[in-house]
């Protein structure tokens, strides 16, 4: 049972470049979270996605973007980076309407460092 | 704005010895989650808590939620070196969303010394 796959695992750019992230849930899951983790902070809520729309969205501004896909993968999209992007962006799965002692479940992250 | 925080930042216990995670939340809520997360890695659920007075243990760990207090605590009895990992405490909120947006407190990085 395949857990929640998130591509690339290291990622580094420089100021100003976009960047795309990468994420597949868990097996039978259809609803993706993204987080942000700045070092040695707790992660940050971006966005969550369910039936290809975002349905929740936290305080980040709109050069964060997302997209959910008919497979339930999902992709965040960074634009105009700035260095304080830098940080490890994890995805989380789950499903809607699951019972409800069910965590999240997080995949391994990707590292983005902005140069 | 929902704000959790946690208590210590930073915990440096000897094996064998017992000590608690403190983890404040500000608004109410009906879902408490703990985190376990090593160098390098991502998140490791440990317990979900769902209602008031709850309790779960799992090996040396046991978790407990006071909703009225906005308060739940991690205890960690006979710690062994394994335990030594960052601890996160989470709350669960939902507005239209198919699952809880979930908030997180600082972490707690504990370091367990022989």
């Amino acid at each position: 049972d395949a857990g929640v796959t998130q591509s690339p695992t290291h990622l580094i750019k420089t100021r100003g470049q976009q960047v795309t992230l990468r994420c597949s849930p868990k097996s039978g899951h259809d609803t993706v979270s993204w987080y942000q983790q700045a070092l040695g902070q707790g992660p940050q809520f971006i966005f969550q996605y369910y039936e290809e729309e975002e349905r929740q969205r936290g305080n980040f501004p709109d050069r964060f973007s997302g997209h959910q896909f008919p497979n339930y993968s999902s992709e965040l999209n960074v634009n105009a980076l700035l260095l304080g992007d830098s940080a490890l962006y994890l995805c989380a799965s789950s499903l809607a309407g699951a019972v409800s002692n069910q965590p999240q479940h997080f995949g391994d992250g990707t590292r983005l460092s902005i140069l | 704005e929902l704000k959790v925080e946690q208590n210590p930042l930073f915990l440096s216990m000897q094996e064998g010895k017992n000590y608690t995670i403190y983890c404040n939340y500000s608004t109410t809520s009906d879902r408490l989650y703990w985190y376990r997360q090593d160098p390098g890695k991502s998140l490791e659920s440990l317990f979900v808590l769902l209602s008031n007075g709850a309790v779960k243990q799992e090996g040396r760990l046991m978790a407990s939620l006071d909703t009225k207090a906005r308060l739940s605590t991690l205890h960690i009895t006979a710690a062994v070196h394994d335990l030594s990992a960052t601890y996160f405490c989470a709350v669960g909120s939902i507005s239209s969303g198919s699952a809880r947006q979930l908030t997180f407190g600082s972490g707690t990085q504990l370091t367990v010394l022989p």
